[in-house]
């Protein structure tokens, strides 16, 4: 399986502020997911990203609010713009580590709390 | 398109007790499986997964056996341990969409 870690593993943000969270996995991967975890709630993705294009975002997600770099086969980050409370979730990326095994592994997450 | 229906929670059994979480889904083409469980205050792992029909995947005295027929995924245990708390998903990838499809999730509590 791959290692998957992530930054930071929690923060208290306040509203409006903006926070980055990075994503990095210990080798080379195509396809990299970032999802969203709200209280009590199951996974929503937000977007894929894959190195050298743009990130391919779901419904109800946008670039503006959720802006998505991968520099890299190793390394991706998410950024949350203008937080609100709404946003306080915990955000997980995952990583297809296997080709044409279709299994997904999670990196460890971050809690966000936005006041 | 893709979804996954699964038994709502809570589930809450004494220890050495049997575990059954329902999971169905339905998906076009011939998807592939998965339970992830998430202990508490952690990330998503996988417990186990099946990708074609009749397979059983099976992981730390977990088992869920891939049904086409009646389009299930059921998670069993057969004596469950105050370490197996935590929440379980169901999820699908593949068929027609390469994105993994999950469901709500069931939160388990098992009492000494």
């Amino acid at each position: 399986s791959a290692v998957i870690s992530q930054k930071p593993s929690r923060d208290i943000c306040q509203r409006g502020t903006s926070l980055t969270i990075q994503c990095q996995v210990d080798s080379q991967v195509t396809m990299m997911f970032w999802y969203r975890q709200q209280p009590g709630q199951s996974l929503t993705l937000i977007a894929t990203a894959n190195q050298g294009s743009e990130a391919t975002y779901e419904s109800g997600f946008v670039i503006d609010k959720f802006p998505i770099s991968r520099p890299n086969l190793t390394f991706s980050t998410l950024t949350v713009s203008n937080m609100s409370p709404e946003d306080s979730s915990i955000y997980l990326c995952s990583v297809d580590r296997e080709p044409n095994t279709e299994t997904q592994y999670f990196g460890p997450g971050t809690r966000l709390l936005v006041l | 398109g893709n979804s996954v229906t699964q038994m709502e929670g809570p589930v809450t059994l004494s220890e050495e007790a049997f575990l059954t979480i329902n999971c169905t889904y339905t998906a076009t083409g011939y998807p592939s499986l998965f339970w992830y469980v998430q202990y508490p205050g952690e990330g998503l792992q996988l417990l186990l997964k099946a990708t074609k029909a009749d397979d059983k995947g099976s992981n730390k005295g977990f088992e869920a056996t891939y049904r086409k027929e009646t389009t299930s995924f059921h998670l069993e245990k057969g004596s469950v341990q105050v370490s197996d708390s935590a929440v379980y998903f169901c999820a699908l990838r593949g068929g027609s969409n390469y994105k993994l499809t999950f469901g709500k999730g069931t939160l388990l509590t098992v009492n000494p």
